[in-house]
C-alpha cells in the first residue's frame, strides 16, 4: 500500500512569491492534516482537512490556506512568501481525522523543505 | 506558548545505556501519542495512551501517561544506535486540540 506522497521534495522561493504543496493521501484515508516545522518552534499544526472541508485550523495567518479535492489529494498554498516561513511542510492522512478520533494513526509523508531566499 | 514540553531537548548516551524523556504539561490531554522522526522523514506513531497511569510497553520502550493525563514519559531500556532520532509527543487536549511537543533529539553511539 503506497504511503503519503508530498510533492516537490525540496523548494527554494524568494520572498514575496507564492507557493503550493501537494499531498496525496494514503488511499481510503478521507483526512489530511498539514504541519510546519522548523528547529526554533518544532512542529506545529496549521489545518486539517475531512471530505473536502476544512475541519480545524491553528494559528497561522490568512497567507496560508489550503484546499482538499473529491480524491482527497490536499494542496496547501502559502501567498506573499517571508523568511519566516522556511521550514518542513508535513502532512499526515488518517481515516477519520487525529484531530477528533482517539486512537487514530495519522502517516506522515517526506515533507517539503522550502526555503525562502 | 508551548503546551507541551519536553526534556531533556538533546540527548546522547553509549548504546547499551537506559533513558526516559519526558513530556509534560500544565492541561489536561484526552489521549498523548509518541512518535519517532529520522532525518530526511516525517514522524512515525510509536504509541498512543488514553487512561490515565496507563503503561504501554512496545519491545525496549515503555510509554506511561500520568495519573492526572498532563505529562507522559518513555523510557528505553539498552539504547541500540536505531534508536537514534528525534521523539516527539502529541496530545488532544480536551478541546479537541492536537499539540505537538517541542522534541527530544536523541543520539545513541555506538
Amino acid at each position: 500500500k503506497a504511503g503519503v506522497t508530498q510533492t516537490p521534495r525540496y523548494l527554494i522561493k524568494t520572498r514575496g512569491q507564492q507557493v503550493t504543496l501537494s499531498c496525496s493521501p494514503i488511499s481510503g484515508h478521507r483526512s489530511v492534516s498539514w504541519y510546519q516545522q522548523t528547529p526554533g518552534q518544532g512542529l506545529q499544526f496549521l489545518f486539517e482537512y475531512f471530505s473536502e472541508t476544512q475541519r480545524n485550523k491553528g494559528n497561522f495567518p490568512g497567507r496560508f490556506s489550503g484546499r482538499q479535492f473529491s480524491n482527497s489529494r490536499s494542496e496547501m498554498n502559502v501567498s506573499t512568501l517571508e523568511l519566516g516561513d522556511s521550514a518542513l511542510y508535513l502532512c499526515a492522512s488518517s481515516r477519520s481525522g487525529t484531530q477528533r478520533v482517539l486512537n487514530t494513526e495519522a502517516f506522515f509523508g517526506q515533507g517539503t523543505r522550502l526555503t525562502v531566499v | 506558548t508551548q503546551l507541551l514540553e519536553q526534556s531533556p531537548q538533546f540527548l546522547s548516551i553509549q548504546e547499551g545505556e537506559n533513558l526516559t524523556v519526558y513530556c509534560n504539561s500544565s492541561s489536561v490531554f484526552s489521549s498523548l501519542q509518541w512518535y519517532r522522526q529520522e532525518p530526511g522523514e516525517g514522524p512515525v506513531l510509536l504509541v498512543t495512551v488514553v487512561t490515565g497511569g496507563e503503561v504501554k510497553k512496545l519491545k525496549r520502550l515503555t510509554f506511561q501517561f500520568g495519573d492526572a493525563r498532563k505529562d507522559s514519559s518513555l523510557h528505553i531500556t539498552a539504547a541500540q544506535p536505531g534508536d537514534t532520532g528525534l521523539y516527539l509527543c502529541a496530545g488532544l487536549n480536551t478541546g479537541n486540540q492536537f499539540y505537538f511537543g517541542t522534541g527530544t533529539s536523541l543520539t545513541v553511539i555506538p
